[in-house]
């Protein structure tokens, strides 16, 4: 199995405290990204990282900040949580040595709920 | 703009059934790869196959084998001889051939249930 742990695994909060959701890596992968499961949406990328420093905005990025200051490490940020985020969050890694478009390896998910 | 289309939301069979699961995906790069994932019921995330844009070789592990045309963006998967275990949400996705992003775009999902 990938090394990758996503914490927290779960996580209840208040609409409009900020949350921050961590990922690790032990793989050295180069590209690391988050994305959000919700029924009838499959999974959707809200940001991804190409490097340290290095990110960019995916398809639902609007409420959320990344920032990645370690190859091992990604972290995803709700500003201001709100119910809209209630969600399955999962952390994914790929590209080994800088390899392109190979497959992804996914965290175990983080069940993030705002009440 | 890349998409992908999986029309089937739910599927359900009795065990031993043969069972396709459709993939119709939408790019405009000639370079591009697919995968399939399983998403079973303890809900993590399993990598199938990946397959580049210039190898339409089906491909077949054990009773899942997979078919790429595409002449009909299509990248169906089909599982021979089902069982209960099989049981999951299975995810196409599309990643075009990007240096600076590697991500994929998913599907929404079919949810297979077989039933004993």
């Amino acid at each position: 199995d990938a090394g990758i742990t996503q914490s927290p695994r779960h996580k209840v909060t208040e609409t409009g405290t900020p949350v921050t959701l961590r990922c690790h890596q032990t793989e050295n992968h180069r590209y690391m990204y988050w994305y959000r499961q919700d029924p009838g949406h499959g999974l959707r990328l809200i940001h991804y990282s190409y490097g340290v420093k290095d990110t960019d905005k995916g398809e639902v990025s609007d409420g959320y900040s990344v920032s990645r200051s370690k190859t091992e490490d990604f972290l995803l940020t709700l500003e201001s949580a709100t119910s809209s985020q209630t969600s399955v969050y999962f952390c994914a890694i790929s590209a080994p040595r800088g390899a392109l478009n190979t497959e992804a390896f996914f965290g175990q998910g983080t069940r993030l709920t705002v009440v | 703009a890349q998409k992908v289309t999986q029309a089937q939301t739910e599927i359900s069979v009795v065990e031993k059934e043969d069972v396709t699961l459709d993939c119709v995906y939408e790019t405009r790069d000639t370079t591009y790869y697919l995968f399939w994932y399983k998403q079973p019921p303890s809900g993590e995330l399993v990598f199938l196959i990946r397959r580049n844009s210039f190898d339409e070789q089906n491909e077949i592990s054990g009773r899942y084998s997979w078919n790429f045309q595409k002449s009909t963006s299509s990248f169906n998967f089909t599982i021979t001889a089902s069982q209960v275990v099989d049981s999951a949400v299975y995810f196409c996705a599309l990643s075009e051939a990007r240096v600076d992003n590697n991500d994929m775009r998913f599907g929404a999902g079919t949810r297979l249930t077989v039933k004993p």
